[in-house]
């Protein structure tokens, strides 16, 4: 059964600071890994999508993924209050556009 | 990417009868996925739609229950039947797409089903 895991949370970090967000998965198969955002009430929106061993960087946002380690990061630089919402982990087999399996959602709270 | 019209939006329901929600996507896409979302919960999903054969469903969710169609490569509805309030949750499509930066998933803005 494939599997993804997240701590639950909540994480609250201040205003400014790093907030780290983690997250495993069981298939080893897994190709495709994503970072969505769900405020409250809404539809989860893409953060950042990874699928080399590394990092890679987007403005605010640093995705990392470690292939042999199954784990795959995301990190929030400079946290605003603005980001405070579920952050999900999802993943997915391979590229040819199968269904994401999703964790449970990491709630970041970011204080002002 | 791919912008989907999901409706309706949310609606309040009777238990024992059925809603059928609907999505219509603005480019033509091998695959739709549909999704519940419990209440405080994350997404699970319900099963993967194809264009021209039926839909596949994941573990503990049934044709029955989750009638699913997929008449055209740019649209799909799943119908929650004989509901009950257990079924009350937050229904979310989504389809893949291929672009500059690679693979990625758009979800339609999700309806939100009240049953009592």
């Amino acid at each position: 059964q494939k599997e993804v895991e997240q701590n639950s949370g909540p994480l609250s970090v201040p205003e400014g600071a790093i907030a780290s967000l983690n997250c495993t998965y069981s298939d080893r198969v897994s190709q495709s890994f994503f970072w969505y955002r769900q405020y409250s009430g809404k539809s989860p929106e893409l953060i950042m999508s990874i699928y080399s061993n590394g990092d890679k960087e987007d403005g605010r946002f640093t995705a990392q993924l470690n292939k042999a380690s199954q784990y795959v990061s995301l990190l929030i630089r400079d946290s605003q209050p603005s980001d405070s919402a579920t952050y999900l982990c999802a993943v997915n087999m391979n590229q040819a556009g199968t269904a994401l399996i999703f964790g449970k959602g990491t709630t970041l709270s970011v204080s002002s | 990417s791919a912008v989907i019209s999901q409706k309706p939006s949310r609606d309040i329901c009777q238990r024992g009868t059925s809603l059928t929600i609907q999505c219509q996507v603005d480019s033509q896409v091998t695959m739709m996925f549909w999704y519940r979302q419990q209440p405080g919960q994350s997404l699970t999903l319900i099963a993967t739609a194809n264009q021209g054969s039926e839909a596949t469903y994941e573990s503990g969710f049934v044709i029955d229950k989750f009638p699913i169609s997929r008449p055209n490569l740019t649209f799909s509805t799943l119908t929650v039947s004989n509901m009950s309030p257990e079924d009350s949750s937050i229904y979310l499509c989504s389809v893949s797409f291929t672009g500059t930066g690679g693979l990625g998933y758009t979800f339609g803005s999700g309806t939100r089903l009240t049953v009592v």
